[in-house]
């Protein structure tokens, strides 16, 4: 299957600080990217959509100046979590679809924020 | 408005002791209906695609069905390297993303 790789699996950081999540499609050229948000024994909340070159499509009730999605590249796309405050620690997961079906998804590990 | 709901939230089983978990939905256009298996700490790893009423799809110990309305995910004899959370999402039509279920956690004793 196909492979997508996130980075970095755990990060501690201070509130007021920004960290930057990145998400890698290793194996295939990923022309969409989702990020989602799980709280614990909770589902994924899709948070935005993010394509190859444009702007990414957040979902309703998500800052986009809180969270900044680039897509830079076929196999890159990367979450910013900017002025973190302790209420933005969770996990939060990529996924990436391949060029012909968006349906089924390949997700990375997850990344688990934690702001003190 | 689109929802996808799952049941149980958890169930417990002994190893070998055969049950279904349930996801039922309602949606303005079902493209797809997808089960992941989330361990942990990790990200969900796909197990089936299901598209249309009637479909069944089957793997190892696993074997997801859909109708109309829902769809069944049927572990048979499971072990308890199968405990994990099971989730089910949907693919809306002309909507380019996944609408996820709250999930089932599944434990096996052995």
């Amino acid at each position: 299957g196909a492979v997508v790789s996130q980075h970095p699996s755990r990060v501690i950081c201070k509130s007021g600080t920004s960290v930057k999540i990145e998400c890698r499609s290793l194996d295939f050229q990923a022309t969409t990217m989702f990020w989602y948000r799980q709280f614990p024994k909770k589902s994924l909340m899709l948070m935005a959509t993010s394509n190859e070159g444009s702007k990414a499509t957040y979902e309703q009730g998500v800052e986009k100046d809180k969270f900044l999605i680039n897509h830079a590249s076929l196999t890159l796309s990367t979450l910013t979590v900017t002025s973190a405050h302790p209420e933005d620690s969770s996990f939060y997961i990529c996924s990436a679809s391949k060029v012909s079906n968006t349906g089924e998804l390949f997700f990375g590990e997850g990344s688990r924020l934690t702001v003190l | 408005e689109d929802q996808v709901t799952q049941s149980p939230e958890a169930l417990r089983l002994q190893e070998g002791e055969s049950s279904s978990l349930n996801c039922s939905y309602t949606v303005s256009g079902l493209r797809g209906l997808f089960w992941y298996r989330q361990d942990p700490g990790k990200g969900p790893e796909f197990l089936f695609t299901l598209y249309s009423a009637g479909e069944e799809k089957e793997k190892e110990r696993l074997k997801a069905t859909l109708t109309k309305k829902e769809s069944f995910l049927h572990i048979t004899a499971p072990k308890p390297e199968d405990s994990a959370t099971y989730l089910c999402a949907v693919e809306i039509q002309g909507a380019q993303k996944l609408v996820f279920g709250q999930g089932t956690r599944l434990t096996i004793n052995p």
